[in-house]
């Protein structure tokens, strides 16, 4: 049973970066895709991200080209998030999340979320 | 930028079926590309209810039931419950190279 642990919360300033941890257990972490979805208040869910490890494959949603960077660390089997120019309307809740079909892009085990906070 | 419409809300009293419906395009549901669907409880982390249009993770209730057809797929709750009361969401995968989700749908129990 995989476990994705992420985190804690943040608060940035509006134009800063924030690195988002998820740590993975219970699997063999180059088997599974790591996606990011988030989640603003009162709001439905936006997938921006994933990262295939085994492969060293990104592939971003068209919104966030350019603001965002996916990475993964096989040594420590943590994947990240990262988010750049960050602006009020980044304030959300943010999920790792992953699968072990790279094929079809469903999303088996989550991690908890982290509240990513942009204020000045 | 591509769009999976879901209705706001449904709801139906203990013991009743609902149906929640995923309507998509010919660039994602429509050129064949699998839909899944999870459930959200009150704050907490989204739940995969049905991958591949109709398969239930181990676990998920069989009164959970998925099904596909055209641009559009369904979710269907048969005998609902009390603990079904929740957000449920579609997602697929579109040819612009991104999963996408549905706008998502409240189902309350009455």
């Amino acid at each position: 049973q995989v476990q994705l642990v992420q985190s804690g919360a943040e608060v940035k300033k509006p134009g800063s970066s924030v690195k988002v941890s998820c740590k993975s257990s219970g699997g063999t972490f180059s088997d599974y895709a790591f996606s990011w979805v988030r989640q603003a208040p009162g709001q439905g869910l936006e997938w921006m991200g994933r990262i295939i490890p085994l492969l060293a494959i990104t592939n971003y949603a068209q919104k966030f080209q350019g603001r965002v960077t996916i990475t993964a660390d096989k040594s420590t089997t943590t994947a990240y998030m990262e988010l750049s120019s960050l602006r009020s309307e980044d304030t959300a809740v943010y999920y790792c999340a992953s699968s072990d079909d790279y094929g079809d892009y469903y999303m088996d085990y989550w991690g908890q979320g982290t509240l990513v906070t942009v204020s000045s | 930028q591509s769009v999976l419409t879901q209705p706001p809300s449904v709801s139906g009293a203990p013991g009743q079926r609902v149906t929640i419906s995923c309507t998509g395009s010919s660039s994602n549901i429509g050129a064949g590309y699998d839909v899944h669907w999870y459930q959200q409880l009150p704050g907490t982390a989204p739940k995969l209810l049905i991958y591949g249009n109709t398969n239930r993770p181990s676990g998920v209730p069989d009164r959970f039931s998925g099904s596909k057809s055209g641009t559009s797929a369904s979710l269907a709750i048969t005998g609902l419950q009390p603990e079904d009361e929740a957000d449920y969401y579609c997602q697929s995968y579109d040819s612009s190279l991104s999963a996408l989700f549905g706008t998502g749908t409240k189902v309350t129990v009455l």
